[in-house]
């Protein structure tokens, strides 16, 4: 798996817009890159994936460069109940993967 | 949509004492079973995984061991806890070839004293 590298932390305030970069510079040609939200004593939950430039859902966007060596999660005017922490994965998605989580980013959103 | 089941949700062990986490799948069948730890304000550390019955991998050597009877049964033991292995533990599978998200179960929260 590439490993991937992202902020520990961030803080934001109700209602701005979150960037969160993760560089992956090894990724691999097969890779998708994944993010998942964790909030305090829950599991990670999916929100994003994508391989290449623009992938958009009703929760956030995720944006990659054509040299595909970062991403970055894109999260629309961020409420108090964005606050967690968020995990970028890099890998493929065929038969065995494993997920290996790094530290993630601590996003604390601020009234 | 598949669904994990953890149980239980919390747990107080003194040290020394034997552990058995349970975690069962549903709605779908061979999946990618994990055990995950994660410390206090840390990350989530892989301990083990499976890709079918009876097939273990273990990420990292430690005082726990893993096993898969059954297709969508997945358990994390231990005969004797240390305080280390204090944390919270997760279980998660994925559908083998239908892409990469993980699905998560709520979690155990392990205190040993």
């Amino acid at each position: 798996l590439a490993k991937t590298t992202q902020p520990i932390s961030m803080d934001s305030y109700e209602g701005q817009e979150v960037n969160i970069t993760c560089s992956h510079n090894n990724i691999a040609t097969n890779d998708y890159i994944t993010w998942y939200q964790q909030f305090p004593s829950q599991g990670p939950r999916f929100i994003i994936q994508g391989y290449k430039t623009k992938v958009t859902n009703e929760v956030a966007s995720l944006f990659i460069p054509a040299d595909r060596k970062s991403s970055t999660l894109s999260l629309p005017r961020v409420s108090l109940s964005d606050t967690a922490v968020y995990y970028c994965l890099v890998g493929r998605d065929n038969y065995g993967q494993n997920f290996v989580f790094g530290p993630g980013t601590r996003l604390s959103v601020l009234p | 949509s598949q669904t994990i089941h953890q149980w239980p949700a919390t747990l107080v062990q003194p040290v020394g004492s034997p552990l058995s986490l349970e975690c069962t799948v549903e709605g779908t069948s061979n999946p990618n079973l994990y055990w995950y730890r994660q410390a206090a304000g840390r990350g989530l550390q892989l301990l083990f995984y499976s890709v079918g019955i009876g097939q273990i991998s273990s990420e990292v050597p430690q005082n726990l061991s893993a096993s898969r009877p059954q297709d969508r049964q997945f358990i994390l033991s231990s005969k004797k806890l240390l305080l280390s292995d204090s944390g919270f533990y997760l279980c998660a599978c994925d559908i083998q070839g239908e892409g990469a998200e993980a699905f998560f179960g709520q979690g155990t929260r392990l205190t040993v004293v």
